[in-house]
């Protein structure tokens, strides 16, 4: 079984600081991939970042990095330079690749707050 | 431009009455998925489906049913066994297969009311 753990039900940041969201994760799958959503009030879910299991480097996309650390199980975002609008609620979430649609897993989410 | 339509965006229905979402996709994914969102919370498995005219059971199906006749189609009905309906559904898909299966694309979300 597939499980994703976020242990931080809010994060406060200021305005142009740098913020750590916190995942952990749990799999029995040799291969799998690491996702980082964010759901604005408005409810979309809007894909930020992804690792795959396999990937030696961590991922980056703009202002967004996954600090990937395997043997540890975690995949922690990291959002540089915070701006206003990155408030919202973030989710990680985890599929393993052995076929099955079923292996999708979302965590609890961390509500992100930005402060001006 | 490919995507993933919900509709409608909101809903209102009246206790007993069963109420059907649409979901429709144009990206040919393979696979489809329903979560349940409540205020604050997590997403929740209500059904998935990987293939057409095939579907399995989430974490919180009872209460719901799905069909799936066309790939791009996987219409979500909230019917009066729900005992709870009253939340945020969205609607999901992706390709399947190895790690370049790529991302789960979402919907905008239906936001169900019962009064």
């Amino acid at each position: 079984a597939q499980k994703i753990t976020q242990t931080q039900p809010g994060m406060f940041v200021q305005e142009k600081e740098a913020v750590t969201l916190d995942c952990t994760y749990d799999t029995s799958d040799q291969s799998y991939g690491l996702f980082w959503y964010k759901q604005p009030s408005s409810g979309e879910m809007i894909f930020l970042i992804y690792q795959g299991s396999y990937d030696e480097q961590n991922a980056t996309e703009g202002r967004y990095s996954l600090n990937f650390q395997k043997a540890r199980k975690s995949a922690n975002l990291v959002i540089s330079a915070s701006q206003l609008g990155d408030s919202a609620m973030y989710f990680c979430a985890m599929r393993g690749f052995s076929g099955s649609a079923r292996q999708l897993t979302f965590g609890s989410g961390t509500q992100l707050t930005v402060l001006p | 431009d490919g995507g993933i339509t919900q509709s409608p965006k909101y809903l209102f229905r009246k206790e007993g009455q069963n109420v059907t979402l649409s979901c429709e996709q144009n990206l040919n994914h393979d696979a489809m998925y329903w979560y349940r969102q409540d205020p604050g919370q997590g997403l929740r498995l209500i059904y998935y489906s990987q293939i057409v005219n095939d579907f399995q059971k989430g974490d919180i199906a009872e209460g719901y049913s799905v069909s799936r006749e066309k790939k791009e189609s996987f219409p979500l009905t909230v019917t009066s066994a729900q005992k709870n309906p009253t939340a945020f559904y969205l609607c999901a898909s992706t390709l399947l297969g190895g790690e370049n299966a790529g991302e789960l694309f979402f919907g905008e979300g239906s936001r169900l009311t019962v009064l």
